[in-house]
């Protein structure tokens, strides 16, 4: 079935260091990649998405990437600061059906002053 | 704009019981999204109305799980009876139409069942 596989589960990086989490898709139809961030106790946010018809989208110190063909896709994070520190989830939707996401598992991402 | 809206926040039941959630979602969105977060997991979807017609609830626990959006606006969805494992937060979702546009959550109900 539909899968998204996404690491690392937790990543610590010192404040000012970059921060890069993958995620990999399993259906080939999907065609839009949303990110999501999640502060502790509060609701999912989306932060940065990409569609399949580019490789790559910036938003001042986030970025991600996409290679449709490896089926991978990438969040960047530069010059880290500890507001950063959250859990970030990935998704995949399929442009049919009833397109629906499918998210990974999230990376927990902390950020050390 | 107001965003989605959930309640309770918080819930703590006994297994065997039953609970509801509702959620109201911003105002014109016709897709509406129940989720499932358990510890540790990114969510999981349990259903999804487009209106009032429901568009996907292939991941639904049917047995014990039941949802409803009558009259195409709020929604609501029920746990009878509850078991240990429906511990998690249960978001809330709505977007302009399921095809190009952005979910925007709620912020959960916390269940508990002991």
């Amino acid at each position: 079935g539909e899968n998204v596989e996404q690491h690392p589960s937790t990543l610590s990086v010192q404040e000012g260091d970059s921060a890069v989490i993958k995620c990999t898709y399993s259906d080939s139809a999907s065609n839009y990649f949303p990110w999501y961030k999640q502060e502790l106790g509060k609701r999912p946010q989306l932060i940065i998405d990409i569609r399949s018809n580019v490789g790559e989208k910036k938003d001042q110190r986030i970025a991600v990437t996409l290679n449709k063909t490896a089926k991978h896709f990438s969040l960047h994070i530069t010059e880290t600061q500890p507001e950063d520190s959250a859990v970030y989830f990935c998704a995949a939707r399929p442009l049919s059906g009833t397109y629906k996401y499918i998210f990974g598992t999230g990376t927990r991402l902390k950020v050390l002053a | 704009e107001a965003g989605v809206a959930q309640s309770p926040r918080y819930k703590i039941i006994e297994k065997r019981q039953s609970v509801a959630f509702w959620c109201n979602p911003i105002s014109g969105h016709a897709t509406l999204y129940w989720y499932q977060q358990i510890l540790g997991q990114g969510p999981k979807l349990l259903i999804q109305f487009q209106n009032n017609g429901v568009v996907d609830d292939s991941q639904l626990p049917k047995d014990r799980f039941s949802a409803e959006r009558l009259k195409g606006v709020d929604s609501t969805l029920k746990i009878q009876p509850a078991k240990l494992e429906d511990s998690a937060v249960y978001l809330c979702a709505s977007s302009l139409d399921r095809v190009n546009n952005e979910q925007f959550f709620g912020p959960g109900t916390r269940l508990t069942v002991l």
